[in-house]
């Protein structure tokens, strides 16, 4: 199993401009995620979705914006880039097991990021 | 809304040496707890997750800790070597679609 990977690893933006992060994961995982590191920060989440056809705002959406059309693949695009995306992105997936309690999921696996510079 | 504090942002100790990693949240009402290893412009690996009814998960070498109740998780490393120099940070799940919420990591440097 490759795992999720990302591409590209490095991107340069040029304001105004557009593109889209690739996000892939061959573990069949239903949720999956994505995630922006400021430097010297925590992560924080920018959508998820719990599967094929739904998705959702994480606590960071604006300025962005997701798809999920297949199990495999969750693309995060950015329509007008701004200086204060300059960041790096990861992207994550994970199996939840929804149960009588509640549900329990296993843990989060992480793409390798992308590197993102908005100039 | 739930906030993940670690202090220290950074620790420096000499090789062997057994250490502590502190992470504190706010609200108890979470899933479960997870503490991932980063390595400079890599991504995240997981190394422990602590489900909300357990008190602890080991590792190797590495021990997790989970006080609900107190609203802080340790992650304590025994015999530390120069390769677990890396970032650590804890996140905690609030349950539901797992909407991780991360402290600002704790970057640790083994000195040989």
């Amino acid at each position: 199993n490759a795992g999720v990977t990302q591409t590209p690893k490095f991107r340069i933006l040029k304001i105004g401009q557009s593109m889209t992060l690739q996000c892939t994961q061959d573990m069949n995982h239903n949720y999956m995620y994505w995630y922006r590191q400021d430097p010297g920060m925590g992560l924080k989440l920018i959508y998820y979705s719990v599967g094929a056809g739904i998705t959702d705002k994480g606590e960071v959406p604006n300025g962005y914006n997701v798809s999920r059309s297949t199990t495999e693949d969750f693309p995060l695009r950015l329509e007008l880039a701004a200086p204060s995306q300059t960041s790096v992105y990861f992207c994550a997936s994970s199996y939840f097991i929804r149960s009588e309690s509640g549900g329990a999921s296993e843990t989060q696996y992480f793409g390798p990021g992308t590197r993102l510079l908005v100039l | 809304k739930q906030e993940v504090t670690q202090i220290p942002a950074a620790l420096s100790v000499p090789e062997g040496e057994n250490l502590v990693l502190n992470c504190s949240f706010t609200d108890s009402a979470i899933y479960n707890l997870q503490w991932f290893r980063q390595d400079p412009g890599k991504g995240l690996t997981s190394l422990l997750l602590i489900q909300s009814s357990q008190r602890e998960q080991t590792s190797g070498r590495l021990n997790a800790s989970l006080d609900k109740s107190s609203g802080r998780s340790t992650l304590y490393i025994a015999a530390s070597q120069p390769g677990d120099s890396a970032t650590y940070l804890c996140a905690a799940g609030p349950g539901g679609a797992q909407k991780l919420v991360f402290g600002q990591g704790t970057r640790l440097t083994i000195n040989p």
